[in-house]
């Protein structure tokens, strides 16, 4: 099984950057996703890792380190309506089934 | 194309009552999962087909909850004899991935379950 930990809440100001941090626990591993959850709508894919690294794609980049068991997602040039809660979810080896943490609830300010 | 539809959108029942949700994935997705919400809290596994099989129902919480997907496509979620602990927002998603490999997976709105 896995534990996936992140913060509660984040407050960030519009046009600067946000980190949001994960740390699981797994007795195996398949993979870390990042899923974004605007109030009230399905989770949305952001991005998937499973090797050690950096991975861009757009304002959002994703960050693995396996032997620290940590990961983050970075936001750059944040806007208003990147106000919502951020999931970090891991896959355990040889499973579909996803473990989501509680959610990270970010608010971007003017 | 269309996304992963659920019906319905919000279903009020009394405890004790039988309830059944319903899941369409994206066509030719061939797996499927189950998912619920609670508010606060991040989306918590029941169960996953693959095909018409159930390959892990590892989170389902206890035999009231039951899942089928007899053709391969559409799902249904079954509870019976609801408690006021089953009210949560119940998500499906699937994704195109066969047995190796991962695939994205693609949420549904849910369906906001209120046992009173």
């Amino acid at each position: 099984g896995q534990n996936i930990d992140q913060p509660t809440e984040m407050t960030a100001t519009e046009g600067a950057i946000v980190q949001i941090n994960c740390t699981y626990q797994t007795s195996g591993f398949n993979g870390l996703f990042w899923y974004q959850q605007h109030a009230g709508e399905a989770p949305t894919f952001l991005s998937y890792n499973v090797l050690d690294g950096l991975e861009e794609k757009g304002r959002f980049s994703s960050f693995l380190s396996r032997s620290k068991g940590y990961s983050y997602l970075l936001l750059k040039e944040l806007q208003m309506k990147d106000s919502a809660s951020y999931l970090c979810a891991g896959m355990d080896t040889g499973r579909r089934a996803l473990t989501f943490g509680s959610g990270t609830r970010l608010q971007v300010q003017p | 194309g269309a996304g992963v539809s659920q019906t319905p959108s919000n279903k009020v029942t009394e405890k004790g009552k039988y309830v059944e949700l319903r899941c369409d994935p994206i066509s030719g997705h061939t797996a499927l999962y189950w998912y619920r919400q609670s508010l606060g809290q991040g989306p918590e596994f029941l169960i996953y087909f693959q095909g018409t099989g159930a390959a892990d129902d590892s989170g389902l919480p206890n035999d009231r909850f039951f899942a089928v997907r007899p053709e391969g496509s559409v799902s249904t979620l079954k509870i019976q004899r609801t408690e006021r602990g089953d009210s949560a927002v119940y998500l499906c998603a699937s994704s195109p991935d066969g047995l190796a490999g991962f695939g994205e997976q693609y949420f549904g709105p849910g369906t906001r379950l209120t046992v009173t």
